[in-house]
């Protein structure tokens, strides 16, 4: 059973710069989920995707979009990035119908 | 607005002793409460969970207690071990909902 991926490990970008990342996730779930957790802070949710549509917002402004995957993977792209986007980003996937929510590694993204 | 808070940022133990960390919430719709641990360069590994139905819920050495008219609680860990030093976080959600709501973290040393 192969758990969630996450890619890159680490990246740095320039302030105005798009950046997308990307998560494989667990074999046998469904839903995918994204957060966001800065320096000191515990994660903060920042959508969920099942079955292609995204299914529930946080909190986060329009230039954080995503996409699911036929194959259940996912990518979270930010555009315009402002240094407050420096955070490390994790992705979770699950499963509908049986429950459970296995993190990745996350990427951990740094705006200059 | 902070729903779910973790006050104590750091907390030490010795080896062998009972480690008790703490959280509030403020949402007295969530019914779900989760506990994480995170190490270092990792994603957030689940830990135990307790529906707000019960009070307490039990796995080895980790037990959870819920006092829900305080809105509190608790994760006991006993007896402490080195390896159990790490960032812990306690989540919770809504029943159907499965976006979770974090504290901000606890950091446990375990002294040898």
């Amino acid at each position: 059973e192969t758990g969630v991926t996450q890619s890159p490990t680490h990246l740095i970008k320039t302030r105005g710069q798009q950046v997308t990342l990307r998560c494989s996730s667990q074999s046998g779930h469904n839903t995918v989920s994204w957060y966001q957790q800065a320096l000191g802070q515990g994660p903060q949710f920042i959508f969920q995707y099942y079955r292609e549509e995204e299914n529930g917002r946080g909190n986060f402004p329009p230039r954080f979009s995503g996409l699911q995957f036929p194959n259940y993977s996912s990518e979270l792209n930010v555009n315009a990035l402002e240094l407050d986007d420096s955070a490390l980003y994790l992705c979770a996937s699950s499963s509908r119908d049986s429950g459970g929510y296995t993190f990745g590694s996350g990427t951990r993204l740094t705006v200059v | 607005d902070q729903q779910v808070k973790q006050n104590s940022p750091s907390l030490s133990v010795q080896e062998g002793r009972i480690s008790i960390l703490n959280c509030d919430y403020t949402n007295s719709m969530f019914d779900y409460f989760l506990w994480y641990k995170k190490y270092p360069a990792e994603g957030p590994t689940f830990l135990i969970s307790i529906s707000s139905i019960k009070d307490k819920n039990e796995d080895g050495r980790f037990t959870v207690f819920l006092n829900k008219s305080a809105k509190h609680l608790s994760l006991h860990i006993v007896p402490s071990q080195p390896g159990d030093s790490a960032v812990y976080f306690c989540a919770a959600s809504l029943q159907g909902n499965e976006k979770l709501t974090f504290g901000t973290g606890t950091r446990l040393t375990i002294i040898p």
